[in-house]
């Protein structure tokens, strides 16, 4: 892979716990993007950080979720009170700040809500 | 409106062969992006190939190619000699500006499932 590193692979939650997935950006970039793969679907956008501001949260719900990228260590997609509807996969991406650049993708995290 | 659109949910090729997987995309912003990208079964996100809509010519990466056809809006993928590695599933996605327009996200497509065949 690019070198995007996340953490955990895999986590299991029961119905009201929370959930903390990471995510350690490639060497050298500075945003990083959140995006969630339902089963059997695509990957849809959640959010968009750059150290220490989230940029773009349009697709990240309203309740239960949020997202931080401080300015020292990863950056963290917090889940609270988890729900079945959240199983999903989370993957997260960076990019440097030249537009054209692919998005590099970390291998992702697998939520199970038990 | 669905911005980006693969009209095959499945596809058999045999080993050796070519496969085209299709895509096409509706955006009006002059400056985008076209990108493909691979999910294996064991589900991580392997990067392709990358068009961009000032580009000249087609992008090509090894046995990977994409054929750009801007007034079409369509940006398929072009495999040859396919390999049984190459089974799975291939997502088309284009790069769009953020609400902010400070950064760049992408909108996936639904998915091709390629399957290949000895």
């Amino acid at each position: 892979n690019a070198g995007v590193m996340q953490n955990p692979r895999h986590l299991v939650r029961r119905r009201g716990q929370e959930a903390r997935l990471r995510c350690s950006p490639m060497k050298g970039h500075s945003h990083v993007y959140w995006y969630r793969q339902l089963p059997e679907e695509g990957l849809k956008f959640m959010v968009y950080l750059q150290k220490e501001n989230i940029i773009d949260e349009s697709g990240m719900p309203k309740e239960r979720f949020s997202a931080e990228f401080p300015k020292e260590g990863p950056s963290i997609l917090r889940i609270q009170q988890v729900v079945r509807g959240d199983s999903a996969a989370y993957f997260c991406a960076s990019s440097n700040d030249i537009s054209n650049q692919p998005q590099h993708f970390g291998d992702g995290t697998r939520l199970s809500i038990l | 409106a669905q911005k980006i659109t693969q009209t095959q949910p499945g596809m058999f090729v045999q080993e050796k062969e070519a496969v085209t997987l299709d895509c096409t995309y509706d955006t009006s912003d002059p400056s985008y992006g076209l990108f493909w990208y691979k999910q294996p079964s064991s589900g991580e996100m392997i990067f392709l190939i990358y068009q961009g809509s000032y580009d000249q010519q087609n992008a090509t990466e090894g046995r990977y190619s994409l054929n750009f056809q801007k007034a079409r809006k369509s940006a398929n993928l072009v495999i040859s000699a396919s390999q049984l590695g190459d089974s799975a599933m291939y997502f088309c996605a284009m790069r769009e500006r953020t609400v902010t327009g400070g950064g760049n996200k992408l909108t996936f497509g639904t998915g091709t499932q390629l399957k290949v065949e000895l």
